[in-house]
């Protein structure tokens, strides 16, 4: 079984569309991360979230939103889609927001905004 | 300045090579924790090791080992006797006990070294 999986694998749109990248993990952790993966192949934090608590990197813009229906999902908003935000997304998820945790990644969302 | 400086940006080694990919950090912390993930083409980002900074005890798993340094703020990662399923983007990573904010309780990732393994 697949700890973290994310869904879907690629995703190609158009500029100033809407779009979501979906994220479940079976750990049973308690916290789950997005981090960006840029051309370069540089892996920054987006967004921690933990027992309804969210920690936004200042650098992220609005643009991009977590929701979490539970804590075994974290799914990720972009609206108005920019050239700039095509990257690889990746969820991971940690037993808790302590830096003891080793936190495990899904296999990572190829994101082209054309 | 970088937290996790990884000098080589790429290394190409002949299949059954010992090879050693550096890994410096820099924290003010007494506590903290290091990793090593794996990035092979496929493009999943694989956990490899977590390392406290109060063992300084080398780890060997099969062919991989790793040797912890705080003297220089190092460590370093070793395939011994390389193959080609090595080649892949390898990374350093940090972790701090120190919460400062927003984004606290992150890991903090070198740039990556990426591996290629020559049959």
């Amino acid at each position: 079984d697949t700890a973290v999986s994310q869904t879907p694998k690629y995703l190609v749109t158009q500029m100033g569309n809407d779009k979501s990248i979906k994220c479940e993990q079976n750990l049973g952790h308690d916290t789950m991360y997005w981090y960006k993966q840029d051309s370069k192949k540089f892996l920054k934090i987006m967004f921690s979230y933990n027992n309804k608590e969210l920690i936004i990197n200042e650098t992220v813009p609005n643009r991009f939103s977590p929701k979490s229906p539970d804590k075994a999902h974290l799914n990720l908003h972009i609206n108005s889609l920019e050239l700039g935000d095509s990257a690889v997304y990746f969820c991971a998820s940690s037993q808790d927001r302590v830096y003891t945790d080793t936190q495990y990644f899904g296999p990572g969302t190829r994101l082209t905004v054309l | 300045a970088q937290k996790v400086t990884q000098a080589q940006t790429e290394i190409s080694v002949v299949e059954k090579e010992d090879v050693t990919l550096d890994c410096v950090y820099e924290t003010r912390d007494t506590t903290y924790y290091l990793f090593w993930y794996k990035q092979p083409p496929s493009g999943e980002l694989v956990f490899l090791i977590r390392r406290n900074s109060f063992d300084e005890q080398n780890e060997i798993s099969g062919r991989y080992s790793w040797n912890f340094q705080k003297s220089t703020s190092s460590f370093n990662f070793t395939i011994t006797a390389s193959q080609v399923v090595d080649s892949a983007v390898y990374f350093c990573a940090l972790s701090e006990s120190a919460y400062s904010g927003a984004g606290s309780y992150q890991l903090t990732f070198g740039k990556g070294t990426k591996l290629s393994v020559i049959p």
